[in-house]
């Protein structure tokens, strides 16, 4: 199976700021990276596909780039709905795996 | 509005079955394939199991594989995960996605906790 390793586990952040969460894959997936984004009821929101490939209805300060086997999402000025838990998956071959999660917090 | 509605889930003793549905609207079920992605209590998420749009194809995460079958009726718009054998690792909130290309999970319900304890 492909491990997906993301950092910083935790990111405090102020309103604002500029951020990039990274998440590497054990080895090449040819850019088949996803990300979500989970609010604290539970409710997981589909953010970017194929690296950079933003999901209908997500605000333009997402980002997402990267290749070969490192990642990464960036938010160009945080918003407060923004304060949330990010995964990142890949979709290269099966069994699809997530990285374990980067928690963005209030600073 | 594409909606995925998961129900089914509660407490349930280790060895036991369980079955979930997920009933869809607001798109063409059976032009979809769908998924089942599951987060423990304070965990990271984790694939489960995926059906093609005709469930012709399954996939399964090893843990899970001769226990736990993945389904659709596309009459009803409904998926379903039948758990046989459950044990205390699988309690988790059960999500059910749909599925674009290889496994990008475009759209998610609100998931439906299992409990598996004595």
């Amino acid at each position: 199976d492909i491990q997906m390793t993301q950092s910083p586990s935790s990111l405090p952040a102020s309103l604002g700021e500029r951020v990039t969460i990274s998440c590497r894959a054990s080895q090449g997936i040819s850019n088949n990276l996803n990300w979500y984004q989970q609010k604290p009821d539970g409710t997981i929101k589909p953010l970017i596909y194929y690296t950079s490939n933003l999901q209908s209805g997500v605000p333009s300060r997402f980002s997402g780039s990267g290749s070969g086997t490192d990642y990464s999402l960036t938010i160009s000025s945080l918003e407060p709905e923004d304060f949330a838990m990010y995964y990142c998956q890949q979709d290269a071959s099966f069994p699809p795996t997530f990285g374990g999660g980067t928690k963005l917090e209030l600073k | 509005e594409v909606q995925l509605v998961e129900s089914g889930g509660g407490l349930v003793q280790p060895g036991r079955s369980m079955k979930l549905s997920c009933a869809a609207s607001g798109f063409t079920f059976s032009n979809y394939g769908m998924a089942w992605v599951r987060q423990a209590p304070t965990k990271g998420l984790e694939w489960v199991a995926t059906i093609s749009y005709d469930g012709s194809s399954t996939y399964y995460r090893d843990s899970v594989k001769g226990r736990f079958t993945i389904s659709r009726d596309n009459a009803k718009s409904t998926l379903y995960l039948q758990m046989n054998s459950l044990r205390s690792e699988d309690t988790a909130t059960y999500y059910c996605t749909r599925v674009l290309g290889a496994a990008w999970f475009a759209y998610w319900g609100q998931g439906t906790l299992v409990t598996v304890s004595s």
